[in-house]
């Protein structure tokens, strides 16, 4: 069956600090791969996208995600967080069907 | 580029009203449009999607008639939930797809609460 998750339901790290936030799915298949970010009361906004070629993609705000196939993940990454990148964030997957799948979303909590 | 506008943010209103939810694609064509339901501290699951000039297709468990979409022009669909009760009150977001298999670009969603 096709899924998405994500393992982490919230993370704290502190400002400065490094950040990895987990996807995994299940797909026989290369799907296509997105990181949303969702503040409160908000829409969702692109974070970055991967479709095929270079498994390291780089999307806005300083963000990063590798998909890497051998382990169905797309886990995205930042080097150091700022205060502001405290909010909610999902994965997203397209199995080849227009649609979306998201994970459940790992809230980012940031502490000075 | 691809900015999604949808309004109302927030609407309250009596149980049993009807209360319609626009979403417009506001610097490009959209023949593809989604809407979602989003509970607190949830993930977003998708009610239906909505094509121009045809009929919305409704995931499994959504209640056609109580969620009506229309899709009557390339940057303006419209959810209208119908006889609405406690229950129906969520966050809905919609989105809108420039191209296939591109990424859906959302709005900003919309706060309804029935009392």
């Amino acid at each position: 069956a096709q899924s998405v998750t994500q393992p982490d339901i919230h993370i704290t790290v502190s400002e400065g600090a490094s950040l990895e936030l987990r996807c995994n799915y299940s797909y026989g298949a290369t799907p296509y791969l997105f990181w949303y970010v969702q503040s409160p009361g908000q829409g969702l906004q692109l974070l970055l996208k991967y479709f095929s070629g270079d498994t390291l993609v780089q999307g806005i705000k300083g963000f990063e995600a590798e998909f890497k196939r051998s382990q169905s993940s797309f886990n995205l990454r930042k080097p150091s967080v700022h205060w502001s990148d405290a909010a909610e964030y999902f994965c997203a997957v397209n199995f080849g069907n227009e649609k979306l799948t998201f994970g459940t979303g790992t809230r980012l909590t940031i502490i000075p | 580029g691809a900015v999604v506008s949808q309004h109302p943010s927030w609407v309250i209103c009596k149980s049993g009203t009807s209360v319609k939810i626009e979403c417009r694609s506001l610097d490009f064509q959209a023949t593809t449009m989604f809407w979602y339901r989003q509970f607190p501290k949830q993930s977003l699951m998708l009610m239906a999607t909505s094509n121009e000039g045809s009929k919305a297709t409704y995931e499994q468990g959504v209640e056609k008639d109580k969620f009506l979409i229309n899709h009557a022009s390339l940057t303006l669909s419209t959810l209208t939930v119908t006889s609405a009760h406690p229950e129906d009150s969520s966050f809905y977001i919609c989105s809108a797809l420039t191209a296939p298999n591109q990424p859906q670009h959302f709005g900003d969603g919309t706060r309804l609460s029935i009392l």
